[in-house]
């Protein structure tokens, strides 16, 4: 069975700095992108950041870009977001999310972590 | 960006009856296009990829459809578990992109 656990999230003052941790387990880890979406409080959901499997290769949404960066520890079967110069705009529940890709390129994520507010506030 | 826009924002339904949402894509994302049903204080769960594909465990009261801007998810019969928000989303460039969301909501 897949599972995806999220911790890490709380609040922090407006400039400060949180690192997100996801680990997941029940499939090769190392073989699958990993991706975090947010979603502000009575909002919409907006994607943030993905990982390839093996760590090489990042996206990041224009919003974020310069801020947050993605990482992951195959070892641990752990991939982390670390959030820095963090705005009020970035308070959201954070999911983490398992990306799946069909044989004719087709992607999407397929299992969902349970979701960890973040808050920005002085 | 590709610009996904869903319509309606509230989609009124009584159980059992049919209810279809609509997601515009600003540029073709070919059949790339992914839909999501949210209830309150849940993550997303995953309903179709592909446009059309369910997913594992999906009812087949639901079914997608559609290809390069326009697509449509379909609930046959609303049941009472079914009331939701739903999301499309695309997968066919960067960034990715969400709709803004249809809220079904018992009629």
């Amino acid at each position: 069975e897949v599972q995806v656990l999220q911790s890490g999230g709380g609040l922090v003052q407006p400039g400060g700095s949180l690192r997100l941790s996801c680990e997941a387990s029940g499939f090769s880890f190392n073989t699958y992108a990993m991706t975090w979406v947010r979603q502000a409080p009575g909002k919409g959901l907006e994607w943030v950041s993905i990982i390839s499997g093996d760590g090489v290769t990042t996206y990041y949404a224009e919003s974020v870009k310069g801020r947050f960066a993605i990482t992951r520890d195959n070892s641990k079967n752990t991939v982390f977001l670390y959030m820095n110069s963090l705005r009020g705009e970035d308070t959201a529940v954070y999911y983490c999310a398992k990306k799946r890709e069909t044989e004719s390129g087709s992607s999407h994520f397929d299992h969902w972590g349970q979701g960890t507010l973040v808050t920005v506030s002085s | 960006d590709i610009v996904m826009t869903q319509s309606p924002v509230t989609l009124s339904v009584s159980p059992g009856e049919r209810g279809t949402l609509s997601c515009r894509a600003s540029q073709s994302v070919r059949t790339n296009l992914v839909w999501y049903q949210q209830k309150p204080g849940q993550a997303p769960r995953l309903l179709i990829y592909g446009a059309s594909t369910r997913a594992t465990g999906v009812p087949a009261r639901f079914s997608g459809s559609g290809s390069g801007t326009e697509f449509t998810l379909t609930i046959s019969s609303l049941q009472s578990e079914d009331f939701a928000v739903y999301y499309c989303q695309q997968c066919e460039d960067w960034p990715l992109t969400f709709g803004g969301g249809t809220k079904v909501e018992i009629k």
